[in-house]
This record gives C-alpha cells, sequence and structure tokens, in this order.
C-alpha cells in the first residue's frame, strides 16, 4: 500500500518560499504523475502541479510562474517550491497521486503565511 | 482553466437519493472520461468515491455511482446515511495539448 506524508515549515513569511517535501513509501516513485494539491481553510481544493519520474512537470497556469515541483527518486521523494508567498497562499498542502484507480493522499500539511 | 461547476449545498433524508452535478467544457469534462470524485470529512484528506466517470474502487460502496452526459458529469447517492454527510469534488484532467487537472468547486452535503 503506498503511503505519502508531507513535511516542511508550518509557518512562512510573506514574500519568502515556501518549500514542502513529499516522502513516498511502499511504493517506487519511478511510475505514476505525482502531484501538489491544495485548501485554503474552509474553501475548495486547488491542483498546484504534477511531475512524473522522469522530471517532466505540468503546473496549474494561475501559479506557474510561482511553483517548481521536484523529484528525488534515490529518496523516494518529490519536493514544491512556491515562491513570493502571500497571505492567500495559506492553505493545507496534499501531495498524492491522482491516477484514476491508483489514488493515494497524504494526510496534508497546514502552511500559514505570517510575519 | 476554470473551476469546474458545482452546487454549493444538497441535503437529503436518510434512505433517499441525491445528485451533485459537476458541470464543465467541451476542454475537460466533455473530451475526457475521467472525473473522479471525491468525498472529504472535516479535518481528513479527500477519499475516492468514483473514478473514469463511473467506476468504484474497492471497498467504495455501491450506493455511490457516477454518471456523465455532455460537459456534465453527475454523482448519484442511493440511501443515504448520516456517515455520507460531507463535502464532495470532482475533478477532470483538461486542456488538449497540456493535461491540466481541475476541481469542482465542492458541495457540502447535509443528511438531514
Amino acid at each position: 500500500q503506498v503511503q505519502l506524508q508531507e513535511s516542511g515549515p508550518g509557518l512562512v513569511k510573506p514574500s519568502e518560499t515556501l518549500s514542502l517535501t513529499c516522502t513516498v513509501s511502499g511504493g517506487s516513485i519511478s511510475s505514476y504523475y505525482w502531484s501538489w494539491i491544495r485548501q485554503p481553510p474552509g474553501k475548495g481544493l486547488e491542483w498546484i502541479g504534477y511531475i512524473y519520474y522522469s522530471g517532466s512537470t505540468n503546473y496549474n497556469p494561475s501559479l506557474k510562474s510561482r511553483v517548481t515541483i521536484s523529484v528525488d527518486t534515490s529518496k523516494n521523494q518529490f519536493s514544491l517550491k512556491l515562491s513570493s508567498v502571500t497571505a492567500a497562499d495559506t492553505a493545507v498542502y496534499y501531495c498524492a497521486i491522482l491516477g484514476g484507480k491508483a489514488d493515494y493522499w497524504g494526510q496534508g500539511t497546514l502552511v500559514t503565511v505570517s510575519s | 482553466q476554470s473551476a469546474l461547476t458545482q452546487p454549493a449545498s444538497v441535503s437529503g433524508s436518510p434512505g433517499q437519493s441525491i445528485t451533485i452535478s459537476c458541470t464543465g467544457t467541451s476542454s475537460d469534462v466533455g473530451s475526457y472520461n475521467l472525473v473522479s470524485w471525491y468525498q472529504q470529512h472535516p479535518g481528513k484528506a479527500p477519499k475516492l468515491m468514483i473514478y473514469e466517470g463511473s467506476k468504484r474502487p474497492s471497498g467504495v460502496s455501491n450506493r455511490f455511482s457516477g454518471s456523465k452526459s455532455g460537459n456534465t458529469a453527475s454523482l448519484t447517492i442511493s440511501g443515504l446515511q448520516a456517515e455520507d454527510e460531507a463535502d464532495y469534488y470532482c475533478c477532470s484532467y483538461a486542456g488538449s495539448s497540456t493535461l491540466h487537472v481541475v476541481f469542482g468547486g465542492g458541495t457540502k452535503l447535509t443528511v438531514l
């Protein structure tokens, strides 16, 4: 059973870069498309982007200029960087596989943007 | 890309059936038979209930069913139970050349 776990700072200052890592266990990262999704408090889900193990990426056009997703297959991890954050980026961030029947999510981690 | 359109809320009594709609465009819902539906309880990660429009993952009750007509996908829950009260989100791929992912705005289901 594939399991995903997000990790990273829970508090980020405005204008700085948010950095999160997703560690995958119970399966190889050398398959599937690995996504980041976020959910502001009390609001809906927003897809941020995904990466394939080969390194090819696809980002939400509304966030593309600020997002970088990378993968480290040796550590079975993939990462999210979101630059120039504002209070609007405060959200629960999930890493996930959105692969039809193969659908797995981390528990989510709350990141607050505040000085 | 725009979010898929869902009703903000629906409600039903135990034992009844309800349907949640998810309206997109010919570039997303209408183009792909890849709509998924998620159930989310407060403080929890979303749980897959339907994938590829109408397929149920192992362990999901057959009270949950999915369908699609044109640019609109639908989730039907029959025999409503108290534990069905949750937020529901649809999800689809979008775009012809680059496959983005788009979610619906979410629907709050209240079991009366």
